[in-house]
């Protein structure tokens, strides 16, 4: 089945700072690659996902690089702020299939 | 965006009772519908995959005779925990796929917290 990692684990970054987080998957098969941000107490919400077309995509402070290649995308976030604190997870979607594997998530702790 | 509502948001019951938590898509059709697993500081785990008036299909190592699953209508999904015991005590979250999206995106519902005493 679908291996899905992240890298790092968790983060802290100082506001105003950005940050990388990195997911690795094993299906080549994937071809739909979102983000989610999940606050304490709630469900996940997306906040970016790329379609396997497109290699980056932006939107105003958040933005997903896709490398199908090498089997990974990541998240960046800039000038972070103490409310993007939260984890965040990977969840790759291969072709035909609406079965999300999530990955390990990343706990991101914007320090103030 | 689409909206996934769960109730409740959170439970707590007695070892041995059975538990329903109910997943419901108030603006658009879920054709399918999946229940996830969260423990603390854990990621997500599928449980099963509904879709509207078929059986769910479960996965590997999730007990159906446990965890009842049932997708009577395009809006409502319900998991009913039977005889739940303090292992079960976790956070249950729905997502939903309509057919109307036809995007890939899943839409979150913000989950149900059960603590078995």
């Amino acid at each position: 089945g679908e291996n899905v990692e992240q890298h790092p684990s968790t983060l802290s970054v100082q506001e105003g700072d950005s940050a990388v987080i990195k997911c690795t998957y094993s299906d080549s098969a994937s071809n739909y690659f979102p983000w989610y941000k999940q606050e304490l107490g709630k469900g996940p919400q997306l906040i970016i996902d790329i379609r396997s077309n497109v290699g980056e995509k932006k939107d105003q402070r958040i933005a997903v690089t896709l490398n199908k290649t090498a089997k990974h995308f990541s998240l960046h976030i800039t000038e972070t702020q103490p409310e993007d604190s939260a984890v965040y997870f990977c969840a790759p979607l291969g072709a035909g299939t609406y079965k999300y594997i999530f990955g390990t998530g990343t706990r991101l702790k914007v320090l103030a | 965006g689409a909206v996934v509502s769960q109730h409740p948001s959170w439970v707590i019951c007695k070892s041995g009772t059975s538990v329903k938590i109910e997943c419901r898509s108030l603006d658009f059709q879920a054709t399918t519908m999946f229940w996830y697993r969260q423990f603390p500081k854990q990621s997500l785990m599928l449980m099963a995959t509904s879709n509207e008036g078929s059986k769910a299909t479960y996965e590997q190592g999730v007990e159906k005779d446990k965890f009842l699953i049932n997708h009577a209508s395009l809006t409502l999904s319900t998991l009913t925990v039977t005889s739940a015991h303090p292992e079960d005590s976790s956070f249950y979250i729905c997502s939903a796929a309509g057919v109307s999206v036809g995007t890939g995106e899943l839409f979150f519902g913000e989950g149900s917290r059960l603590t078995v005493l």
